[in-house]
């Protein structure tokens, strides 16, 4: 059964570093998405991507953070500076179909900013 | 502000019982009510509801959607240790701002043997 992929599972990294966070959507998707989830907390909606470009973006997603799908299968999210309150379960999701529809969700990147 | 609200937070039975979680929402431009279950990680997806009285059903899970009241309830049957986890109720909505599913806090069902 197909599935979102994600890498890595676990990133640590400094106070102002910047990570890339990497999935691989469900091949026939078309709709991408990252949300978060802080320890403890519920799973926030950060950004939404369709053709090549943002589709929507939630408040958290401030100007740090960008996203983009390098080729064809990849899609990334990058976060320019790290907080220590960007900590948190980093997950991907894809659907055929734009928002209120199935959204399959990836394993997650938990990424530690010390 | 779009909602979810769900309770109990957490709830603890012995194998064999029967459970029932429960879901509001107030989503604007509401389309659908996703329930999920999340073990280690990541949130696997079990229903879609968009109709109202319309049971789905998989398994021992089941989940029906009502609409004029803006809730949703899963029950779960002849509950198993492995149906442990957190249970996520998700609102999705149509249109225009609506590409994000607001999530509930979850209820954390412990199942003992």
């Amino acid at each position: 059964e197909p599935e979102v992929t994600q890498t890595p599972s676990h990133q640590v990294t400094q106070m102002g570093q910047e990570v890339i966070l990497r999935c691989v959507p469900i091949s026939n998707h078309l709709y991408f998405y990252w949300y978060r989830q802080i320890l403890g907390q519920k799973v926030e909606f950060l950004v939404s991507f369709y053709n090549n470009e943002i589709s929507e973006k939630s408040e958290i997603f401030d100007d740090q953070f960008s996203v983009e799908r390098p080729d064809g299968s990849n899609f990334t999210l990058k976060i320019r500076s790290t907080k220590l309150e960007d900590s948190a379960m980093y997950f991907c999701a894809s659907s055929v179909y734009r928002g209120g529809y199935e959204q399959y969700f990836g394993p997650g990147t938990r990424l530690t900013v010390t | 502000e779009d909602k979810v609200v769900q309770s109990p937070l957490s709830l603890v039975v012995h194998e064999g019982d029967t459970v029932t979680l429960n879901c509001s929402y107030e989503v604007t431009n509401f389309r659908s009510l996703l329930w999920y279950k999340q073990e280690k990680k990541a949130p696997t997806f079990l229903f879609m509801l968009t109709s109202s009285g319309i049971e789905k059903k998989s398994g021992r899970l089941s989940s029906i959607l009502d609409k004029k009241e803006l809730s949703s309830i899963l029950n779960i049957t002849a509950t198993q240790t492995g149906d442990s986890a957190i249970y996520l109720c998700a609102g999705g909505g149509s249109g225009g701002g609506a590409d994000g599913l607001t999530f509930g806090k979850g209820t954390h069902l412990i199942i003992q043997p």
